[in-house]
This record gives structure tokens, C-alpha cells and sequence, in this order.
């Protein structure tokens, strides 16, 4: 079974903090994708990574930076937490070259700034 | 600007009876899409998918009917059970469905007994 974790599932930070929300899968995939989902807006891209090393913006980068150090390990950095990044942060993972395989999510992180 | 859509907010039905989830897609590059499940507190799960080569894709209680022609797609669920509450997102690629996603908003589901 595949299995995307992600460092919490609760976290609460003050505005202006530095917040790092890790990720980690198992199944040796190259893709890792890191989305935030919010009541009514679904779940949005904020970056993805092909490989160690890349990544590549999503629909809504701002105010984030992301890491890829690891092929298994993919870090969301919130630079300057904002109230406006309140919101459930969901990890995925992929196999690359699979057109039929699908993404898998991790539990989430539920992030609240105060 | 939505390129997947999903109306409906919201859906109540009755246990064993059908549910039917709508997503409609403006982007004719789509040639591959997913449905998606999500409990609360937990991460969405991948429930079935299909490719425009089909037209009908069907897992159990679960089929997905794509038609190309209207960029619709729905999600038929018979019996209907009460686990099967939840939020369903319809998703989209033009790559395949581990590349990059385009989700919709979501509807929640709830099955009353």
C-alpha cells in the first residue's frame, strides 16, 4: 500500500512565524504535489515536483516556496505565515509515466494562523 | 477561470437509493478524469476514473459516465449507502491521472438511513 504521510495534522502558528509542513512517501515515486483545500474552493495547486531538485508553480504559489531534497521527501515552506493561509494543506504522490495510475494523498495537515 | 465544475454543493438522498454526482470541464485538452472521495480530517482517496476513450466505467456500486460531446461527467452510485457520505471532487488531466490534476470544488454527499 502506498503511504503518503505528512508531519502533523494539527498545527496552529502566529501570523509572521516561518511554518515547514513536511511530506513523505514510500512507494519511491518521482511526483509530490502539495495542495490546500478550503470550504467552497476545492483543492488548489500550490506547487508540484517531477524530481529531486524541480518544482514547478502551481495556480496559487504566493506566499509559499517548496523543497525537494529527497525523492522522498517534499517540504512546503510558508515564509511569513499570513491568516489567509489558515487551511487544510493535502500532500500527494505519483508514479510518473502511468497515464491510468492516480495521485495519493496523505491525512493532511490542518493549519490555523493566529 | 473554472475549468471544472461541479454545480451542486451539496446532495441529500436516501439509503439504496441512486446518487448521481454532475461535473461538467471546459477544456477540451482533458482526456483523462477522476472522481475522488474525502471524509472529514482525512486526505481524499481515489474512488474511479475514466479516459475519453470510453464512455461508461463501472467499479461495483460505482460508474462513471463521460460524455465528450456535452464536457460532462457524472458519478452514478447504486444502492446508495450511508458511508458513502462524504466530499466527492471530480479531477481532470490532459496528461493522465498521475500527472498534474485539475479538481473541482467538490459535493458533499449525505446518504440518510
Amino acid at each position: 500500500d502506498v503511504k503518503v504521510t505528512q508531519s502533523s495534522r494539527y498545527l496552529v502558528k502566529r501570523t509572521g512565524e516561518k511554518v515547514f509542513l513536511e511530506c513523505v512517501q514510500d512507494m519511491d515515486h518521482e511526483n509530490m504535489f502539495w495542495y490546500r483545500q478550503d470550504p467552497g474552493l476545492g483543492l488548489r495547486l500550490i506547487y508540484f515536483s517531477y524530481d529531486v531538485k524541480m518544482k514547478e508553480k502551481g495556480d496559487i504559489p504566493e506566499g509559499y516556496s517548496v523543497s525537494r531534497e529527497k525523492k522522498e521527501r517534499f517540504s512546503l515552506i510558508l515564509e511569513s505565515a499570513s491568516t489567509n493561509q489558515t487551511s487544510m494543506y493535502l500532500c500527494a504522490s505519483s508514479l510518473q509515466g502511468n497515464p491510468t495510475d492516480t495521485q495519493y494523498f496523505g491525512p493532511g495537515t490542518r493549519l490555523t494562523v493566529l | 477561470d473554472q475549468q471544472v465544475k461541479q454545480n451542486s454543493p451539496s446532495l441529500s438522498v436516501q439509503e439504496g437509493r441512486i446518487s448521481i454526482l454532475n461535473c461538467d470541464y471546459t477544456n477540451s485538452m482533458f482526456d483523462y478524469f477522476l472522481w475522488y472521495k474525502k471524509y472529514p480530517a482525512e486526505g481524499p482517496t481515489f474512488l474511479i476514473s475514466i479516459s475519453s476513450i470510453k464512455d461508461k466505467n463501472e467499479d461495483g456500486r460505482f460508474t462513471v459516465f463521460l460524455n465528450k460531446s456535452a464536457k460532462h461527467l457524472s458519478l452514478h452510485i447504486v444502492p446508495s449507502q450511508p458511508g458513502d457520505s462524504a466530499v466527492y471532487f471530480c479531477a481532470a488531466s490532459d496528461q493522465g491521472g498521475s500527472e498534474k490534476l485539475v479538481f473541482g470544488k467538490g459535493t458533499k454527499l449525505t446518504v440518510n438511513p
